[in-house]
């Protein structure tokens, strides 16, 4: 079975830290990954996706993610975050035609 | 990147009433497009898969009859909700991938439509 977790609901970091928000997936087969943004009321916003190669993905607004195969996870940093970057965060996996999104997890950078 | 266009952004309607959503690829074709629901700070749901000239695919436990869904080009999906009733007030987002893209394309989401059922 397919599945992608997101295990914060939320993430509170200072702006100029670094921060990262975490997935893990479940997949048979090879994953293809993906992070997404949505800011209020807004559609949402492709930040970057892992098909394979280098496990380490740069993305927009100077967002990367790890892949790590061994630990199953996914999960999207930056160096240091920005007060614009607080914004609901979504991990996604897409396998089988169909799209596997996680629960959101909620970025607060405060100033 | 590519853009999709969904509208309306927000629509208020009287219960009973039937309101229909465009989903628009701009500038690329999309044989795929598919429809989500969000309900409050939690994650998208699939409501149907939306394919070109032929029937929507729907998820289990969503209603065929409630959610209409026609794709009639390669640019245009639309979800009516028909005879709305305030539990269908949500927030729905359409999404396509590009037709050439293959596997490994991300789908590109509009900007969702705000449903407020009275």
């Amino acid at each position: 079975a397919q599945s992608v977790a997101q295990p914060e609901d939320q993430v509170n970091v200072a702006e100029g830290n670094p921060l990262t928000v975490k997935c893990t997936y479940s997949v048979s087969g090879n994953p293809y990954l993906f992070w997404y943004v949505q800011y209020p009321n807004r559609g949402l916003q492709f930040l970057l996706k892992y098909i394979t190669g280098d496990n380490l993905v740069k993305g927009s607004y100077g967002f990367e993610a790890e892949f790590n195969k061994s630990q199953t996870s996914f999960h999207l940093k930056k160096p240091s975050a920005l007060v614009s970057d607080s914004a609901l965060y979504f991990c996604a996996l897409y396998n089988f035609n169909k799209f596997y999104f996680g629960s959101g997890t909620k970025l607060n950078v405060k100033p | 990147g590519a853009v999709v266009s969904q509208h309306p952004s927000w629509v208020i309607c009287k219960s009973g009433t039937s309101v229909k959503i465009e989903c628009r690829s701009l500038d690329f074709q999309a044989t795929t497009m598919f429809w989500y629901r969000q309900f409050p700070k939690q994650s998208l749901m699939l409501m149907a898969t939306s394919n070109e000239g032929s029937k929507a695919t729907y998820e289990q436990g969503v209603e065929k009859d409630k959610f209409l869904i026609n794709h009639a080009s390669l640019t245009l999906s639309t979800l009516t909700v028909t005879s709305a009733h305030p539990e269908d007030s949500s927030f729905y987002i359409c999404s396509a991938r590009d037709a050439g893209s293959g596997d490994t394309g991300e789908l590109f989401f509009g900007e969702g439509s705000r449903l407020t059922v009275l």
